[in-house]
């Protein structure tokens, strides 16, 4: 149990263009999911918490209008990187909360790598 | 939010029991402690959660002391395919966030 999926496992896009990844939570209810992002060597960094029929809490630094978070079901969170630029590129990763035993758990998707030309 | 300090990095051997420590002195009455296992490219794979004492599943077990300012991940018989990142987070049950530490880089010799 506790799968999450992520739509694409990899993109490749042009430089101006918008890429959308798709987060689900294929066999449990997600109140909140989140997305990070993860450079090469380097830890998960949170971005954004993403809570069903509201808005995305972003993290500082984070730009809003750039990173476009829409959770609209409790099953489903996508992300849209707007405008991206090179330095943009990265492994993006949403995890799903769910519980487990007492404890709130996260569970985590495969990543979608984004490569930006 | 409670910090976690890991060693950056580790070396065993195959069929060795591995220990990885992490100190969370801030830890609150309310948090658990998250053990999450990644490979590169993929996203982190739970591996363990614990309150208090000691927790053990398939894969792994999860020793915690009375005073909960740390905790030890302990993998037995260490094989290849265990060569990753550990991460450990320390998080309340009703709060959302979890912040990555640097994690633990876990290199598994033959």
């Amino acid at each position: 149990g506790a799968v999450v999926s992520q739509h694409p496992s990899w993109v490749i896009c042009k430089s101006g263009t918008s890429v959308k990844i798709e987060c689900r939570s294929l066999d449990f209810q997600a109140t909140t999911m989140f997305w990070y992002r993860q450079f090469p060597k380097q830890s998960l960094m949170l971005m954004a918490t993403s809570n069903e029929g509201s808005k995305a809490t972003y993290e500082q630094g984070v730009e809003k209008d750039k990173f476009l978070i829409n959770h609209a079901s409790l099953t489903l969170s996508t992300l849209t990187v707007t405008s991206a630029h090179p330095e943009d590129s990265s492994f993006y990763i949403c995890s799903a909360k769910g519980w487990r035993e007492r404890a709130d758990t996260q569970y985590f998707g495969p990543g979608t790598r984004l490569t930006v030309l | 939010l409670a910090k976690t300090t890991q060693p950056i990095s580790m070396d065993s051997y195959e069929g060795q029991e591995v220990n990885i420590t992490c100190s969370h002195n801030n830890i609150a009455t309310n948090d658990y402690i998250t053990w999450y296992q990644q490979f590169p490219s993929q996203g982190p794979r739970f591996i363990i959660q614990g309150y208090k004492t000691k927790v053990t599943n398939e894969v792994a077990s999860l020793f915690i002391p009375a005073d909960r300012k740390s905790s030890t991940l302990s993998l037995p018989r260490v094989s290849l395919s265990d060569t990753a990142v550990y991460y450990c987070l320390v998080g309340f049950y009703n709060t959302d966030k979890l912040i990555f530490g640097t994690g633990t880089r876990l290199q598994v010799f033959p």
